[in-house]
Formats: C-alpha cells, sequence, structure tokens
C-alpha cells in the first residue's frame, strides 16, 4: 500500500527552527509537496521537490531524497503565526496526490 | 486572478437528510476539479475528481456523488447522509496541465451529521 509518515505534533519556541520530516512508500514518484493549514482553514501550498535536494523559499526551505523516501521541511526564525497544521503529499505514478495525516506545529512564546 | 469558492461553510444535517455542497472558480478555464475530505487526525482524501464538464472520476465507493454541470462548477452530493459522512469537505482546483501541482482549495465546508 501507499503510505506517507510524518510525526502528530512538534513544539517549537519563537524565533527558533523546527525541521518537520516525511518519509513516504508509493507506487512511482512524481514530486512531493508542503502544504500549511491553519486552523479550521484550507491548505496553502508551501513547496515542491521533483529533484534531490534543497528548495528554499524565505524562511521556509524544503528537502528531498528520492533513494530514501524522504523530504523534511524546515522553518527558521520562527513566528506565532507559523504555528499550523503542515501536510506532505506525494504524486504517484498515476498522477494522484497521497496525503500524509499533517504534523501540528505548536509555537510557543 | 484566480479564485475558488464553496458553501455553505458550516451544516448540522440529521441522518438520513440530503447534501448538496457547492463549488465554483473563477479567473481560469478548463480546470481539474476535486472533491476531498478531511477527517480528525487523517490525511486529506480524494473522494472525486473531474477533467472536464461531465466526467467525474470517483475514488472511494461511499453514499456521495459529484456532478460537474459547468466548467466551473462542481458539486458534491448525497440522498442519506451517514453518520460517518461528519468531516471538512474541501474543494479544490488545478491547472490541466499541471506542471507544479499545485493545489488551490477552497475555504472547505464544516459538516455535521447527527
Amino acid at each position: 500500500g501507499q503510505n506517507i509518515d510524518q510525526p502528530t505534533e512538534m513544539t517549537a519556541t519563537e524565533g527558533a527552527i523546527v525541521q518537520i520530516n516525511c518519509t513516504y512508500q508509493t507506487s512511482g514518484f512524481n514530486g512531493l509537496f508542503w502544504y500549511q493549514q491553519h486552523a479550521g482553514e484550507a491548505p496553502t501550498f508551501l513547496s515542491y521537490n521533483v529533484l534531490d535536494g534543497l528548495e528554499e523559499k524565505g524562511r521556509f526551505s524544503s528537502f528531498l531524497s528520492r533513494s530514501k523516501g524522504y523530504s523534511y521541511l524546515l522553518l527558521k526564525e520562527l513566528q506565532m503565526k507559523d504555528s499550523a497544521s503542515y501536510l506532505c503529499a506525494v504524486r504517484d505514478s498515476n498522477y494522484q496526490l497521497i496525503w500524509g495525516a499533517g504534523t501540528k506545529l505548536i509555537i510557543k512564546p | 486572478s484566480q479564485t475558488i469558492h464553496q458553501w455553505p461553510a458550516t451544516l448540522v444535517q440529521p441522518v438520513g437528510s440530503p447534501l448538496s455542497l457547492e463549488c465554483t472558480v473563477e479567473g481560469t478555464s478548463n480546470p481539474n476539479l476535486y472533491w476531498y475530505r478531511q477527517a480528525a487526525g487523517r490525511g486529506l482524501q480524494l473522494l472525486f475528481y473531474s477533467v472536464g464538464i461531465g466526467q467525474i472520476s470517483s475514488e472511494v465507493p461511499q453514499n456521495l456523488s459529484a456532478s460537474r454541470p459547468q466548467d466551473r462548477q462542481f458539486i458534491l452530493s448525497s440522498k442519506k447522509l451517514l453518520l460517518s459522512d461528519s468531516g471538512f469537505y474541501l474543494c479544490a482546483w488545478s491547472e490541466r496541465e499541471w506542471d507544479t501541482g499545485e493545489l488551490f482549495f477552497g475555504e472547505g465546508s464544516r459538516l455535521t451529521v447527527l
């Protein structure tokens, strides 16, 4: 079966750095996505990786290793507004998105 | 710019009652359209997707149905709701060519079946 694993919850301090990991086992691979979802709201797109390596976008970076079936989302200079759930999703060989359950990130002052 | 709207935002329905959630997209043509359901502690579950008018693919067997009567309109329906239909329903669209695969989501509809 297809599986996406990410931690259920993480806690970090304002101003610090946090890394959210995602491991996957899917039927084929056509890209990995990270979305941010604030409580009660719709997800919004953060990043897309299809090749190995690091993609940087301001305070957020996403890393991919296809051989290891592994990605992480790195958030720097954490702000209180970064408190949200972070969803990892993989596009499989049929171009369907397989979603992880999400990691709830709690930022403390 | 492109926008997506879905409604109603919240609804409480008794078991056995019908359901209709509506979603419309503006500012783009020929989008791919999706209905997802999100249950607490679980990943987004794809219910239906559509690549064109009248073309609906169902991913999960259930008592829900979807229709796409116009290019930018997507409707989720049920004739008789079950308790297990409770959840957060999200409509989304993507570009037909899907270069980055980015999905744009509507505001969501929270359904509680009692």
